[in-house]
C-alpha cells in the first residue's frame, strides 16, 4: 500500500514565522500535491510537482512556494505565515497524473496561525 | 464552465438505512474521469472508485454502488445498509483536459453521519 506521511499532525506557529510542511511518500510516485481544505471551499490546489525539482502553480499558489530536491519529499513552506493560512493543509501524491492512477492522501497537517 | 456539485451539504441516516450522496458534473470535454474519495474524522482522503466517461456500466462493491449516467451527468453513490464505520466526508471529483494538461476539480463534499 502507498504511504504519504506529513511530519505533523497539528502545528502552531505566529504570524510572520516561517512554516515548514514536509510531506513524504514511499511509492517511488511521480506526481505531488498539496492542497488546503477549509469549510465551505473544499480542497483547493497550492502547488504539485510532476518530477524532481519541477514544480506547477496551484489555484491559490500565493504566500506558498514549495521545494521537491528529491522523488518521495515535497515540502510546502509558508515564507511569513498569516492568519488567514490557518487551516487543514493535505499532501497526496500518484502513479500518472493522467486520471488512470488515483491520488493518495497523508492524514493531513492542521495549522494554526497566531 | 468545468463543475462538480455535491448538492447535499450533509446528510444524517439511521444504522441499516440506504443513502445515496448525489454527484452532478459539467464539462464540455467528451473523455474525463470521474472519482469518489472518502474522508473520514482521521483526515486521510481514501479513494474509492474512478469511472472514465466511455465507461457507463454500474459498479458495486461490497454495501457501496454508483451509479453513472452521463444523460443527467450524474455520478450517485449508493451506501446500503449503511453503518456507523460509514460516517465521513464524501468527496466527487472530475478530471478534464485543461489545455496541454489535466485538471481536477473537487465538489465540495458531503458530510455523512450515521447514528446507531
Amino acid at each position: 500500500d502507498v504511504k504519504v506521511t506529513q511530519s505533523s499532525r497539528y502545528l502552531v506557529k505566529r504570524t510572520g514565522e516561517k512554516v515548514f510542511l514536509e510531506c513524504v511518500q514511499d511509492m517511488d510516485h511521480e506526481n505531488m500535491f498539496w492542497y488546503r481544505q477549509d469549510p465551505g471551499l473544499g480542497l483547493r490546489l497550492i502547488y504539485f510537482s510532476y518530477d524532481v525539482k519541477m514544480k506547477e502553480k496551484g489555484d491559490i499558489p500565493e504566500g506558498y512556494s514549495v521545494s521537491r530536491e528529491k522523488k518521495e519529499r515535497f515540502s510546502l513552506i509558508l515564507e511569513s505565515a498569516s492568519t488567514n493560512q490557518t487551516s487543514m493543509y493535505l499532501c497526496a501524491s500518484s502513479l500518472f497524473w493522467t486520471g488512470l492512477s488515483p491520488l493518495h492522501f497523508g492524514n493531513g497537517t492542521r495549522l494554526t496561525v497566531t | 464552465a468545468q463543475k462538480v456539485t455535491q448538492a447535499q451539504t450533509e446528510i444524517s441516516v439511521v444504522e441499516k438505512e440506504d443513502v445515496t450522496l448525489d454527484c452532478v458534473y459539467e464539462t464540455r470535454d467528451t473523455t474525463y474521469y470521474l472519482f469518489w474519495y472518502k474522508q473520514p474524522p482521521s483526515g486521510e482522503l481514501v479513494f474509492l472508485i474512478r469511472r472514465n466517461s466511455f465507461d457507463e456500466q454500474n459498479e458495486i462493491s461490497g454495501r457501496y454502488s454508483w451509479n453513472f449516467q452521463k444523460s443527467t451527468s450524474s455520478f450517485n453513490f449508493t451506501i446500503t445498509a449503511s453503518q456507523v464505520v460509514d460516517s465521513a466526508v464524501y468527496f466527487c471529483a472530475l478530471i478534464f483536459n485543461a489545455g496541454n494538461n489535466r485538471k481536477l476539480i473537487w465538489g465540495l463534499g458531503t458530510s455523512l453521519a450515521v447514528n446507531p
